[in-house]
């Protein structure tokens, strides 16, 4: 079975150091790994995605993520963090050796940027 | 260009009603999915269609619950004789074939 951890409820760092927002993951097949935002009342925007290729992937506002297949690991970290990326994040992987798109997703973490 | 948007934005309705929660995907977008979020957690697949077809349902939490896409564009997920179990937001999001999924602004559903 497809499940995604996201250890920290909440994540706080001062704005301008670097953030770490960790994801672990166990799927049977090829893991395709998500990153997601959720700003209050508002749906998902996708941030990236690790599919195939190099480890480290870079995506939308300066994120990047790091996939790891030893430690089945895809953490989302930007150098220096801004106030307007205090938001919830989620995590999400998805069996890419299987037909179906359904993605698992962890239970979100909040990051606290504070000026 | 038009992103995913999903009608109603809130509705609030009386345990035992029927309701239905309407998904428009991105233009071309092949692949559409409903998922489920309660207060405080992810989203929780239900249903993806590939085309008209239900390619997977295996989230349907029960028979209460049913999704159709008739002309492989716009979706319908119906809901009847809802419980106050069901109150939650009804994420729409859609995908060419199985790629990254782009997500609409939900339906807040209140059971009361």
């Amino acid at each position: 079975a497809q499940s995604v951890a996201q250890p920290e409820d909440q994540v706080n760092v001062a704005e301008g150091n670097p953030l770490t927002v960790k994801c672990t993951y166990s799927v049977s097949g090829n893991p395709y790994l998500f990153w997601y935002v959720q700003y209050p009342n508002r749906g998902l925007q996708f941030l990236l995605k690790y599919i195939t290729g190099d480890n480290l992937v870079k995506g939308s506002y300066g994120f990047e993520a790091e996939f790891n297949k030893s430690q089945t690991s895809f953490h989302l970290k930007k150098p220096s963090a801004l106030v307007s990326d205090s938001a919830l994040y989620f995590c999400a992987v998805r069996d890419g050796s299987s037909n179906t798109g359904k993605l698992i997703f962890g239970q979100g973490t909040t990051l606290q940027v504070k000026p | 260009g038009a992103g995913v948007s999903q009608t109603p934005s809130n509705k609030v309705t009386e345990k035992g009603k029927y309701v239905e929660l309407r998904c428009d995907p991105i233009s071309g977008h092949t692949a559409l999915y409903w998922y489920r979020q309660s207060l405080g957690q992810g989203p929780e697949f239900l249903i993806y269609f590939q085309g008209t077809g239900a390619a997977d349902d295996s989230g349907l939490p029960n028979d209460r619950f049913f999704a159709v896409r008739p002309e492989g564009s716009v979706s319908t997920l119906k809901i009847q004789r809802t419980e106050r179990g069901d109150s939650a937001v009804y994420l729409c999001a859609s995908s060419k074939d199985t790629d990254t999924q782009y997500f609409g602004p939900g339906t807040r559903l209140t059971v009361l």
